[in-house]
Order: structure tokens, then C-alpha cells, then sequence
């Protein structure tokens, strides 16, 4: 149980494009999904918290006309990278909380890598 | 501001042996959830333990235990039995309490764990 999987696993696109990853609550009902960005070898940086239905909340220095998050429905948040960079090339990590069980944790899909040519 | 600290980047053990990973964390609630997450090669984020702050009984999870010394603001993740698939990299996690407090975790830097056959 408390499954999430991401979409795509790999996605490799010309600077200038946009690119969306979704994040799915395969078998709960998330109301709050949260965004990170990794670099190698480092921690997790949050980038923003979705919430369904509302406008997520995004950490200081995160630009929200470049990262838009849509969390349009309980099994879905979608994270839109606008006109992508070389610099934007990371790797993006999605969570969310199953209020049916343990609601402090976060349970992770297996992350998105994006290169940006 | 929550912080978290590991102060070891990589730490090793031989395959059936016990090895412990530290973790201290700053706060100035007195409720709140700890956390040890695994990220093996395939940086699929995965849930070790979690503790609740407000009991004083410390978690285990079949070869996993914690110490948890909440006045020394300690945490520390105790692996008995290593095995190879236990090789990855570790964070530490905090976030407040889930009522009024915020969401968001908070991670140490991470600490890489080889385990030697």
C-alpha cells in the first residue's frame, strides 16, 4: 500500500521547452503532495507543497512561474518545468500523505530525471 | 528554523555486522515525528522507521532500531545484521507535529553505507 508513481522515469528535452511530470496516489486519496529537487550526491530540497484544489506553496527561491504545480484531484499532481534550462537538469522527487494511515509520513515515488539539452 | 544534521558522509560495515548512523536535530517544539529514509542506486526513496517525539519508547522495525534521546536531540538508526541490500544512501527527516505545525520535512544531508561482503 501507499504507492506513488511518477511519469515519466526520464525525460530528456531542448532548452526552451516545457516538460510536465505527474505524480500519482495509486491506491490513496492525497490531498497534499509535495515537490524536490535533487542534485547528485546531495539532500532533498523541497521546491513546493501542492494541495488539492488550491495554489500550492512554494519554498523561498523557488520561482513559481517556472515550476507550476497543478494538483487538480486526489490521485494527481502535476509539476510543469517552463521553458527549461541546462540548469533546470536535475532530478525531481514527488511525495504525498495517506491521510488513511500514518498522516505525518511522506511516502516518495522513484523520481523523475530531467536533462536539459 | 528545524535543522538536521549527520555528521558522517559515509560510514562502512562487513555484511552481518551491526552499524549505527547519527543524527542530531535542532528544534523548540516538544512534539514532533523523526524519520530514517533509504535511498539505494535506484533513488527510490523508501521509509526505514519513524518515531513520535511523545513516546518514549524507541522504534524498531525487525533489524532496525532506533536510540532516540530527545534531550540530547539525538537519533540515531542502528542496522543489525547488515546486508548487501542494505548498501545506500540514508537521511535523517524531521517535521513538526502535525497539528498547527508545518508539513514539511526537514532532511540531513544524507549518509552514504557500504556494506562490505
Amino acid at each position: 500500500g501507499a504507492v506513488v508513481s511518477q511519469h515519466p522515469s526520464w525525460v530528456i528535452c531542448k532548452s526552451g521547452t516545457s516538460v510536465k511530470i505527474e505524480c500519482r496516489s495509486l491506491d490513496f486519496q492525497a490531498t497534499t503532495m509535495f515537490w524536490y529537487r535533487q542534485f547528485p550526491k546531495q539532500s532533498l530540497m523541497l521546491m513546493a507543497t501542492s494541495n488539492e484544489g488550491s495554489k500550492a506553496t512554494y519554498e523561498q527561491g523557488v520561482e513559481k512561474d517556472k515550476f507550476l504545480i497543478n494538483h487538480a484531484s486526489l490521485t494527481l499532481s502535476t509539476l510543469t518545468v517552463t521553458s527549461a534550462h541546462p540548469e533546470d537538469s536535475s532530478f525531481y522527487i514527488c511525495s504525498a500523505r495517506d491521510l488513511s494511515r500514518a498522516k505525518e509520513t511522506q511516502y516518495f515515488g522513484p523520481g523523475t530525471r530531467l536533462l536539459v539539452l | 528554523a528545524q535543522t538536521v544534521t549527520q555528521s558522517q558522509p559515509e560510514m562502512s560495515v562487513q555484511e552481518a555486522e551491526t552499524v549505527t548512523l547519527s543524527c542530531t536535530y535542532d528544534t523548540s517544539e516538544s512534539d514532533y515525528y523523526l524519520f530514517w529514509y533509504k535511498q539505494p542506486p535506484s533513488r527510490q526513496m523508501i521509509l526505514v522507521i519513524r518515531q513520535e517525539a511523545y513516546k518514549q519508547q524507541n522504534a524498531t522495525e525487525n533489524r532496525f532500531s532506533v536510540n532516540f534521546q530527545k534531550a540530547a536531540k539525538s537519533f540515531s538508526l542502528k542496522i543489525s545484521d547488515s546486508q548487501l541490500g542494505d548498501a545506500a544512501m540514508y537521511f535523517c527527516a524531521y517535521r513538526d507535529y502535525f497539528q498547527g505545525g508545518s508539513e514539511k520535512l526537514v532532511f540531513g544531508k544524507g549518509m552514504k553505507l557500504t556494506v562490505n561482503p
